[in-house]
C-alpha cells in the first residue's frame, strides 16, 4: 500500500492566487515528520517546509504553509500568491521514526502557474 | 564547494558494464541516501547509510552496491548495468531529525 498519496497529478493556478496541493499519508508511528519538496524543470530538489507529528501549530515558511490534519492523516501544502516561478513538481514525503531516517516520497503533483 | 555534489552529472553506458556514481557532502551529515527517480514513481530509495561503514537497503536495492568508508562519500555502483536502471539518480544527506538535502542528480542512460 502506498504510504504517501498525492491525488492530483497536475494542477493549474492563476498567478497571484492561492493553491492547495493535497497529500495524505499512512503510518502507524506516533512520531514522524512530513516534508514538501519542489522540483523545478532544472531538476534539483528544493526543501520547502517541514511538519513534525507532535507540532501543534501548522508550519509556515514565507508563502508556504502546511495544513496539517493529524486525525485525517493529511498534510496539504498551501502556496499563497502564486508566482510564475512556482511552476514545478511538488513532492510530499514522510519520515517514519520507527524506520530510521529514510524517507518515503509521494508520486508528485505538477503545478502550472498561468499568467 | 560547500554542500552536496554528484559526479558525473550525465552518463551513458552499455548493458553489462559496471558504473559508479559518486556523491560527496561537506556538512559531515551522518545520514546519506541514494534515490532513483522515474516517471510515475516519484523518488524511490535504493540504499541509505547511517554512518561510515553502516549501510542498509531501501525499497529498490537489487542490482546496486554501496559503500561508505568515509563520512563524506557515498558511492553507488551498478555492478552490471541493465536498461531498467536508466534513470535519474539523486544523492541526499541529512542530520537528524531534519530535512534531507539533495545533490543535483545524475542522469544515467543504459543502452
Amino acid at each position: 500500500a502506498q504510504k504517501i498519496t498525492q491525488t492530483q497529478p497536475g494542477m493549474f493556478v492563476q498567478e497571484k492566487e492561492a493553491v492547495t496541493l493535497d497529500c495524505t499519508y499512512d503510518t502507524s508511528d506516533q512520531s514522524y515528520g512530513l516534508f514538501w519538496y519542489k522540483q523545478p524543470s532544472s531538476g534539483e530538489m528544493i526543501f520547502l517546509i517541514y511538519q513534525g507529528s507532535y507540532d501543534e501549530q501548522n508550519a509556515t515558511e514565507g508563502r508556504y504553509s502546511l495544513n496539517f490534519q493529524k486525525a485525517r492523516k493529511s498534510a496539504n501544502l498551501v502556496i499563497s500568491a502564486s508566482q510564475l516561478g512556482d511552476s514545478a513538481m511538488y513532492f510530499c514525503a514522510m519520515r517514519e521514526d520507527n524506520y530510521g531516517q529514510n524517507f518515503v516520497f509521494g508520486p508528485g503533483t505538477r503545478l502550472s502557474v498561468l499568467p | 564547494d560547500a554542500g552536496i555534489t554528484q559526479s558525473p552529472r550525465y552518463k551513458i553506458t552499455e548493458t553489462g558494464r559496471q558504473v559508479t556514481l559518486m556523491c560527496h557532502q561537506t556538512w559531515s551529515h551522518s545520514y546519506m541516501f541514494w534515490y532513483r527517480q522515474d516517471l510515475g514513481h516519484g523518488l524511490r530509495l535504493i540504499y541509505y547509510s547511517a554512518a561510515a561503514d553502516i549501510t542498509d537497503k531501501g525499497e529498490v536495492p537489487d542490482g546496486y552496491v554501496v559503500s561508505r568508508s568515509k563520512t563524506e562519500n557515498f558511492p553507488l555502483t551498478l555492478e552490471s548495468a541493465t536498461r531498467s536502471q536508466t534513470s535519474v539518480y539523486f544523492c541526499a544527506s541529512k542530520a537528524p531529525p531534519r530535512e534531507q538535502f539533495f545533490g543535483p542528480g545524475t542522469r544515467l542512460t543504459v543502452l
